[in-house]
């Protein structure tokens, strides 16, 4: 069953602009984390955010977390044309099989 | 470090012919698992493994097999393929522990399976 939702399903932007995608989980989870999907490759991780944590920063990311509201957010600032890809977000309520993938937002940005 | 390796690439099979995905990491990664990619279904978790000698059902375990002898390998049976398994599968490893930073996963390049 799917945990995460993200939202929008598809973006496109242009270079420069900032991303902005949702991720919505039902269950309650210890972490959240973010991956990037570039095209016929596998996940690369980029963050992760601990159910404690409301805000987390990495480079051009920013992500948050809404535990009440039970989403997060994946802001990436800045864009540039290698941003394109997929990202999805993954979150983890305990035990390994208790990972779950959204099913992905899709990021064009255009040069 | 290669990190995770799959192979094939790509793979096409008929109808009741089974195969060996391979998967190896040389991060010496205790977590291994194996995921299949569905458009519009995310990733979807099929087995995972704990350590040598130990593995596990994930979500979609029917029509798959697993068996970890070492912590590097971790190979996925398909016994009779059926079109139903075509898909793109990954496999992933991460470090054990609790520590939440042990989350985060290293996936393979993938392998596209169509099963005709």
């Amino acid at each position: 069953s799917q945990q995460g939702e993200e939202d929008p399903q598809a973006l496109s932007i242009q270079e420069g602009e900032n991303a902005t995608m949702n991720c919505s989980y039902k269950t309650s989870i210890n972490n959240l984390q973010w991956y990037r999907q570039n095209s016929g490759r596998g996940l690369v991780h980029l963050i992760l955010i601990r159910s404690n944590e409301r805000e987390k920063h990495s480079g051009r990311l920013r992500v948050t977390l809404d535990t009440s509201k039970k989403s997060s957010s994946l802001l990436i600032t800045a864009s540039r044309a290698a941003d394109t890809a997929s990202y999805f977000c993954a979150t983890w309520a305990g035990g390994y099989q208790k990972v779950t993938f959204g099913t992905g937002t899709k990021l064009q940005v255009i040069p | 470090n290669a990190g995770v390796t799959q192979t094939p690439k790509f793979q096409v099979l008929k109808t009741g012919q089974s195969m060996t995905l391979q998967c190896a990491q040389d991060m010496n990664h205790e977590y291994m698992s194996w995921y299949r990619q569905d458009p519009g279904m995310g990733l979807r978790l099929i087995h995972y493994s704990v350590g040598a000698g130990i593995t596990d059902q994930g979500e979609v375990p029917n029509g798959y097999n697993v068996s970890r002898s070492t912590t590097e390998d971790f190979p996925l049976r398909l016994l009779s393929a059926a079109p139903s398994q075509t898909s793109v599968y990954f496999c992933a490893s991460r470090r054990s522990g609790t520590e939440s930073s042990y989350n985060e996963q290293f996936f393979g390049p993938g392998t596209r399976l169509t099963v005709l």
